[in-house]
């Protein structure tokens, strides 16, 4: 099974307006911690957001706030007031248990924001 | 301070040829990474190393691969006879161990084109 799932290859925004990204995501292991990751196409990877699981509230980073559903096992990014640089891919990862070593990525998503 | 650095950023070589790239992590992170990632794809976990233990290259795809790393410092990974499907992205990262988020901090990448 999947360890990350990002069931959007592809999403559109009108600028400035907010937009959800989905992920999803499978493990059995009571800790665990979530990460968004920014690419734009110049390649480098930005970290986003972290949340950890058993983080009571849910993650905010300026614009970007991760809204956590652990019963649904679900970390979706959302951005609010979408600027023309936030066009790029999103990755969505999950770091498993307390390992440094399993690092799981998903597909990504790719954001174009429309003027 | 300085981020993490890449060399080459852009490689081509001929199928066959062995190639070494390099990664020049975040000083003071014990932990280092390396992914693979394909055209249009997510992130492969590749290998990793934290501080002077054995690295876990589990993620390493064939007897081709390997990596090393001196210390805390720089590390090289290595493709020997290299193929048409090796071509991809190699990103770089590299975190401070112990930092509660477990950030991982990636480099530009370098892009490796095998003909």
């Amino acid at each position: 099974a999947q360890k990350i799932t990002q069931t959007q290859p592809g999403m559109f925004v009108q600028e400035k307006e907010a937009v959800t990204l989905d992920c999803t995501y499978d493990t059995s292991d009571p800790s665990y911690g979530l990460f968004w990751y920014k690419q734009p196409s110049s390649g480098e990877m930005i970290f986003l957001i972290y949340q950890g699981s058993y983080d009571q509230q849910n993650a905010t980073e300026g614009r970007y706030s991760l809204n956590f559903q652990k019963a649904r096992k679900s970390a979706n990014l959302v951005i609010s007031a979408s600027q023309l640089g936030d066009s790029a891919m999103y990755f969505c990862a999950m770091r498993e248990g307390n390992n440094f070593n399993k690092f799981y990525f998903g597909s990504g998503t790719k954001l174009n924001v429309k003027p | 301070g300085a981020g993490v650095s890449q060399s080459p950023s852009n490689k081509v070589t001929e199928k066959g040829k062995d190639v070494e790239l390099r990664c020049d992590p975040i000083s003071g992170h014990t932990a280092l990474y390396w992914y693979r990632q394909r055209l249009g794809q997510g992130l492969e976990f590749l290998i990793y190393f934290q501080g002077n233990s054995a690295p876990d290259k589990s993620g390493l795809p064939s007897d081709r691969f390997s990596a090393e790393r001196t210390g805390e410092s720089v590390s090289t990974l290595t493709i020997q006879r290299t193929q048409q499907e090796d071509s991809a992205v190699y990103l770089c990262a590299s975190s401070p161990h112990g930092d509660r988020q477990e950030t991982q901090y990636f480099g530009p990448g370098t892009r490796l084109l095998v003909l």
